[in-house]
């Protein structure tokens, strides 16, 4: 069964920093794209950021420069670095698998709050 | 403003089939990029609908169905059911220029 588990949110000052962490299992962890998706409470979706099975990466425009993300094959693990953090970045953040060019498998969500 | 245009809700009674429109570009479906679609129930996580434009995961009903023509999507659920309750979005490639994915604003369906 394929499973995904964020880690690593909570409250933090604007201006600070978080990493967030996805544990991955049940499937070949490096044959996947891997995407970072946050939703505000009550909002809708809204992408984050993308890395390919061979490192490439992708980013929103608005945090372009402050965030980073990158994986572990060896772990399983996804990572979201995130700096110069903004009220705006308060969200549940949720790791997410690629298929196609779509998502099929989701995570439970790590909740973010910038205040 | 989301990239990808959805009605903001739609509703219908039990057994009914419900239609939800999903307005892209030529940045995205008109330049033949798929579209996908997510259901997302009160409080928990999206779920894969569909995805590449008209197939169905093996665990989804094939109550759902979807289809893209031009620069639109829709996603039709028919034999509405009491647990179709949910929030739907579209999603595609963004032009890139702000963001490299998109999803549409979502549309919340009410079962009546």
């Amino acid at each position: 069964e394929v499973q995904l588990v964020e880690s690593g949110g909570g409250l933090v000052q604007p201006g600070g920093s978080l990493r967030l962490s996805c544990a991955a299992s049940g499937f070949t962890f490096s044959d996947y794209d891997l995407h970072w998706v946050r939703q505000v409470s009550g909002k809708g979706l809204e992408w984050v950021s993308f890395i390919g099975t061979a490192g490439d990466t992708e980013y929103l425009a608005s945090v372009k420069g402050r965030f980073t993300i990158f994986r572990e094959n060896a772990e399983n693990s996804l990572f979201l670095q995130m700096n110069s953090l903004r009220a705006e970045d308060t969200a549940m953040y949720y790791c997410a698998r690629g298929y196609f060019s779509g998502i099929d498998h989701w995570g439970q969500g790590t909740l973010v709050t910038v205040s | 403003q989301s990239v990808l245009t959805q009605p903001p809700s739609v509703s219908g009674a039990p057994g009914q089939r419900i239609t939800i429109s999903c307005t892209g570009s030529s940045s995205n479906f008109g330049a033949n990029y798929d579209a996908h679609w997510y259901q997302q129930l009160p409080g928990a996580a999206p779920k894969l609908l569909i995805y590449n434009n008209n197939k169905r995961p093996s665990n989804v009903p094939d109550r759902f169905s979807a289809s893209k023509s031009g620069t639109s999507a829709s996603l039709t659920i028919t034999g509405l059911r009491p647990e179709d309750e949910a929030d739907y979005y579209c999603q595609s490639y963004g032009s890139g220029l702000s963001a490299y994915w998109v999803f549409g604003g979502g549309t919340k369906l009410t079962v009546l």
